[in-house]
């Protein structure tokens, strides 16, 4: 699996967006690049994901750059309930597991 | 809700005792996942089932069985259990369609072994 590299930890100010960055240089042609969070001790959530192009949900956009070799992650407007440890993936469609890295723990500060 | 159920959500047990894990996959989902989460380290997979069949091995331990029956749902074995055993359980579905297979988690099974 390709590997990324994400900031330790991060903060943001409440309702101000909350852009978390990911390395993902040795990305293959085929591979997506997904985000998932984890809230204290709950379940990962699964959030967005994408290949070449820029995606927005509900949740959140993903900007993934014209090489491919990194993207961010924004939280338009983020709360308290924000507040986890976000994780940069990177998959091939066709390989099924999914290898969690350290990921970056985001502090949404009141 | 992802649609994953797990159970029990709490189980603690002596050293050396046996347990098994439960997970309902979503309705559909043929591909089971398994990980480990124990204190302050990061989720490691275990094992993953499609339609039955083993399909990958990660860092699951001889002393660990898994198995996915016909009606999809997947256990997890786990015996002669030691301390270092206490963790976090945590199942996961996904369609195992052509293409983007997103994974989806339940809420996970704490396993306290004392």
């Amino acid at each position: 699996d390709a590997k990324t590299t994400q900031p330790t930890s991060m903060d943001c100010a409440e309702g101000r967006a909350a852009n978390l960055p990911c390395n993902h240089s040795t990305i293959s042609g085929n591979e997506y690049v997904y985000w998932y969070r984890q809230i204290h001790s709950q379940g990962p959530q699964y959030i967005i994901h994408g290949l070449k192009n820029n995606e927005t949900n509900e949740m959140a956009s993903l900007i993934i750059t014209e090489d491919r070799k990194s993207s961010t992650l924004i939280l338009p407007h983020a709360t308290l309930r924000d507040t986890a440890v976000y994780y940069c993936i990177v998959r091939p469609s066709l390989d099924d597991k999914i290898i969690f890295g350290k990921g970056t723990r985001l502090h949404i500060l009141p | 809700d992802s649609g994953v159920t797990q159970t029990p959500k709490h189980l603690i047990t002596a050293t050396g005792q046996r347990v098994t894990l439960r997970c309902s996959p979503r309705s559909g989902d043929l591909s089971v996942y398994w990980y480990q989460q124990s204190l302050d380290q990061g989720l490691q997979f275990l094992i993953q089932y499609y339609n039955g069949e083993e399909r990958a091995k990660g860092n699951i331990l001889e002393r660990f069985s898994a198995q996915q029956f016909p009606d999809l749902h997947s256990e997890l074995n786990l015996s002669s259990l030691e301390l270092g055993d206490s963790a976090l359980y945590f199942c996961a579905s996904s369609a195992h369609t052509t293409g983007v297979n997103t994974i989806y988690f339940g809420e996970g099974s704490w396993l306290t072994v004392v």
